[in-house]
């Protein structure tokens, strides 16, 4: 049973508008959510993160929207760059354990 | 450069043969972690090591998956008797303590295949 879900496997987006990544959760544990980038042939890096206590954090072009109620985090990034186009994944734990990895989502952002 | 390095990058074996995989973590880190990638699956952890402490083996899928880490550093991950769905991408993490755990920073990975 998935408990971080990623519904949808890929994303196509014209470069300068927004991307959007979507991500559930079934665990109404998890307090806290992440979000990682991956290149192909290296290994994921972290993104950017956001506690349960938020309901958004900011990093630059990164922001994550936590709806608890919802159990549904999303990752937007505006203005989105061909340098973007990675596999992102979303992440949740509870309190400091190891986390639960989605899926992932591929991201293209054309020129 | 002083990221995470795993190796062999590739490794394609036959099933049931033994394999052991690698991962040199950023030196100075005390918690190191493997996860494997399945084709359109998550990270899947599989085994955690925190210090001189027992590790976490909760991720483990069978018994024929063990790892060890030698003097608090270098990690190998042994599958014997593989078979396919051994196939996957294996990861390795480490992080500075385990209370950085967010603060993961993954090695390029070791492509498993297993014909």
């Amino acid at each position: 049973d998935q408990q971080v879900k990623q519904n949808s496997p890929s994303l196509s987006v014209q470069e300068g508008r927004i991307s959007i990544l979507n991500c559930d959760y079934t665990n109404s544990m998890f307090d806290y959510f992440l979000w990682y980038k991956k290149y192909p042939a290296e290994g994921p890096t972290f993104l950017i993160s956001i506690s349960s206590i938020k309901d958004k954090n900011e990093d630059g072009r990164f922001t994550v929207f936590l709806n608890k109620s919802a159990k549904h985090l999303s990752l937007h990034i505006v203005p989105s760059q061909p340098g973007d186009s990675a596999v992102y994944f979303c992440a949740a734990s509870t309190g400091s354990y190891i986390p639960t990895f989605g899926r992932g989502t591929s991201l293209i952002v054309h020129p | 450069g002083a990221g995470v390095s795993q190796s062999p990058s590739n490794k394609v074996t036959e099933k049931g043969k033994d394999v052991e995989l690698r991962c040199d973590p950023i030196s100075g880190h005390t918690a190191l972690y493997w996860y494997r990638q399945s084709l359109g699956q998550g990270l899947e952890f599989l085994i955690y090591f925190q210090g001189n402490s027992a590790p976490d083996k909760s991720g483990l899928p069978s018994d024929r998956f063990s790892a060890e880490r030698t003097g608090g550093s270098v990690s190998t991950l042994t599958i014997q008797r593989t078979q396919q769905e051994d196939s996957a991408v294996y990861l390795c993490a480490s992080s500075l303590t385990w209370t950085s755990l967010y603060e993961q920073y993954f090695g390029p990975g070791t492509r498993l295949t297993v014909t």
